[in-house]
């Protein structure tokens, strides 16, 4: 079955720690993105991308780096400078661009906590 | 700027009718997504609009309203299994504009 698939589903981090989301996808689509989920809020875009070697910063994308080597994968690394990282990221695909009026396909989120 | 209101939470009966509203402010407006998202999962797809009106798909159908920058979900015959946050996107000039989401609780 094709999806996206995420993990670890939940990562702890120590203070001054990178950490590194896995990302992978089977779809075969071209644009791939990161999200931030925090409770009350709707969901923040951090990175995306929409070929391979090439992404873009969204609107928080402070503290966070990507890659986007494959088309298959897009890891995120969480660095020591994003300051307040405990969250729900969710990795995200799409045949289209960012303002595709196809929908965004899912991962079922990791889960990150600060030890 | 940009801007999308959704009720935080609601509560419905089993077996009633809800209707989940959407009222967005946004520069530029190319459509509107709705998504179902169970706690701790990821969301999935509902529904898109992009012109005015109803678009019904079995138990859930949703408006749109352009001129007054409003949407809803409207969800039928509640189900315990439709307990779960409804979330409404925007796509605008740039990019995806994602609204807080509605938490629903179904009772018995």
């Amino acid at each position: 079955d094709g999806g996206i698939t995420q993990s670890p589903k939940y990562l702890f981090r120590k203070e001054g720690q990178n950490v590194t989301l896995s990302c992978e996808q089977n779809l075969n689509h071209d644009a791939m993105y990161w999200y931030r989920q925090d409770p009350g809020q709707g969901l923040r875009l951090i990175y995306y991308s929409q070929i391979v070697n090439d992404f873009q910063k969204g609107d928080i994308a402070e503290g966070y780096s990507v890659s986007r080597e494959k088309k298959e994968s897009f890891p995120l690394t969480v660095t020591s400078a994003q300051k307040n990282p405990t969250a729900f990221y969710l990795c995200a695909s799409s045949p289209g661009g960012v303002v595709s009026n196809q929908p965004q396909h899912f991962g079922d989120g990791t889960r990150l906590s600060i030890l | 700027g940009q801007n999308i209101d959704q009720p935080t939470e609601m509560t419905a009966t089993e077996g009633a009718i809800v209707q989940i509203n959407c009222t967005y402010q946004t520069s530029g407006f190319n459509g509107l997504f709705w998504y179902q998202q169970h706690a701790g999962e990821a969301p999935t797809f509902l529904s898109y609009n992009v012109l005015d009106g109803l678009e019904e798909k079995g138990r859930f159908s949703s408006f749109l309203s352009r001129s007054k920058g409003y949407s809803y979900l409207l969800l039928k015959e509640l189900q315990m299994k439709d307990s779960a946050s409804y979330l409404c996107a925007v796509r605008g000039n740039y990019q995806l504009i994602w609204g807080a989401g509605t938490k629903l609780i179904i009772k018995p």
